[in-house]
């Protein structure tokens, strides 16, 4: 069965500094993947998703995201953090031929100045 | 843009009463969906709807049920609530079947079972 591992629950990081949100997966068939972010009191919102192609994927507000199969990640990356990025981070993955997401725990992003 | 609404931001009911979650949304999407969010468990679907009076169980239905009489409109009901209930709710369409589609989500419902 397909899954998906965010590694930290919790992850802080001062302000300029490189954010690293890490997630893993596990899936019998090819996986599409993405990222969805969650601001406080609010619904999910697409970062940036993974389909076919390019591996290295871009993503909103500066996030981009490499696609790794050997080693089954999709970790979410962002060069220099911002105050307005601490939200909580859901990686997902569909299982092979249906819209259909299973998402990671969600780690929860705080940016301190 | 894509917009989906809840019904209710924050609700609360008592355990044994039946509670009706309503989810619309504006863009013509064929697929829709309810997830229930919990700390540390992420988002776990409970049920979608890939046409209109067409349902398909998620990973954690019991306890739920779901209409979608017409195809803008998605709902969650929940017969008899009780405590283990007490969670957010998040609505999510998408325009199709495939994979590739992302799902746009609407603010959510904060729902507490006393």
């Amino acid at each position: 069965a397909q899954s998906v591992t965010q590694l930290g629950s919790h992850v802080s990081v001062s302000e300029g500094a490189l954010v690293l949100l890490r997630c893993n997966y596990s899936s019998s068939v090819p996986p599409y993947l993405f990222w969805y972010v969650q601001y406080p009191n609010q619904g999910l919102q697409l970062l940036l998703k993974y389909t076919t192609g390019a591996t290295l994927v871009k993503g909103i507000n500066g996030f981009e995201a490499e696609f790794k199969k050997s080693e089954t990640s999709f970790h979410l990356t962002k060069p220099s953090a911002h105050m307005s990025d601490a939200a909580e981070y859901f990686c997902a993955v569909t299982p092979g031929g249906y819209n259909k997401l299973i998402f990671g725990a969600g780690t929860r992003l705080a940016v301190h100045p | 843009d894509v917009k989906v609404t809840q019904s209710s931001r924050y609700l609360v009911k008592r355990t044994g009463e039946k509670v009706f979650l309503e989810c619309v949304q504006d863009m013509d999407h064929e697929n829709m969906f309810w997830y229930r969010q919990d700390p540390g468990l992420g988002l776990r679907l409970i049920y979608f709807s890939y046409d209109v009076k067409m349902k398909e169980k998620g990973d954690i239905p019991e306890g739920y049920s779901v209409s979608r009489e017409k195809k803008e409109r998605f709902s969650l009901i929940l017969e008899s609530a009780s405590t283990n209930q007490t969670s957010m709710y998040l609505c999510a369409s998408s325009p199709g079947l495939a994979e590739a589609y992302e799902q746009y989500f609407g603010p959510g419902t904060r729902l507490t079972v006393t």
